[in-house]
């Protein structure tokens, strides 16, 4: 089983509507959660992180965290064309003190105009 | 967010020549930095943790006399890969972290824009 889980797609949804990408981890210790979105032939950059169970939200962006499940979601309201990107989660082990983040191999979004 | 940068951003080089390459934390004090390798449509992989002043500690699998990591200050570490060959090309990406300001979130990171490596 891998650390970090997701659905490598590629997810397609219409311009305007909500994009859903999901994410699975085997630590149940772990504390932090990331989300990151990387561009092809770009290094990723951090949208949002979230450490306590429910949800976060940050504009368009809402991180939804439950760690009874050991799932971590990202939600993209409103999706926009320029969201075309993957979406990596990451998460922090307990095994390494959490001081490693390991990555998902990603979700690939796109968003049609 | 803080800004990390990398040099070079892309290189092309001959088989069996040495390789580095340069990760600068510009505006804060990494007292980590971490590198990645990806290869295409892959996800990042961890190669190695730096900590200033000490010796780097790397991931199962990755050899420590091919890659040489150098930490020698709070805003530089190198990444040498030493007698690259052609499976070596991939995209290498560093990442810094600060713990001490309590600026950022705990154990965020902050990427490098990467080097892509190109070996002949």
């Amino acid at each position: 089983q891998k650390e970090v889980e997701q659905n490598s797609g590629p997810l397609s949804v219409p311009e305007g509507a909500i994009a859903s990408l999901n994410c699975t981890y085997s630590d149940r210790g772990s504390q932090s959660f990331f989300w990151y979105r990387q561009y092809s032939g770009k290094s990723p950059e951090l949208i949002m992180f979230i450490y306590s169970n429910g949800d976060k939200e940050d504009g368009r962006f809402t991180a939804q965290l439950n760690k009874a499940s050991q799932y971590v979601s990202l939600l993209i309201r409103d999706s926009q064309p320029s969201d075309s990107a993957t979406y990596l989660c990451a998460v922090n082990p307990l095994r390494d003190g959490g001081f490693k983040t390991i990555f998902g191999a990603g979700t690939r979004l796109f968003v049609k105009a | 967010g803080a800004v990390v940068s990398q040099h070079p951003s892309w290189v092309i080089c001959k088989s069996g020549t040495s390789v580095k390459i340069e990760c600068r934390s510009l505006d804060f004090q990494a007292t980590t930095m971490f590198w990645y390798r990806q290869f295409p449509k892959q996800s990042l992989m961890l190669m190695a943790t730096s900590n200033e002043g000490s010796k780097a500690t790397y991931e199962q699998g990755v050899e420590k006399d091919k890659f040489l990591i150098n930490h020698a200050s709070l805003t530089l570490s190198t990444l040498t890969v030493t007698s690259a060959h052609p499976e070596d090309s991939s995209f290498y990406i560093c990442s810094a972290r600060d713990r001490t300001s309590g600026k950022y979130a705990y154990n965020e990171q902050f990427f490098g824009p990467g080097t892509r490596l190109t070996v002949l």
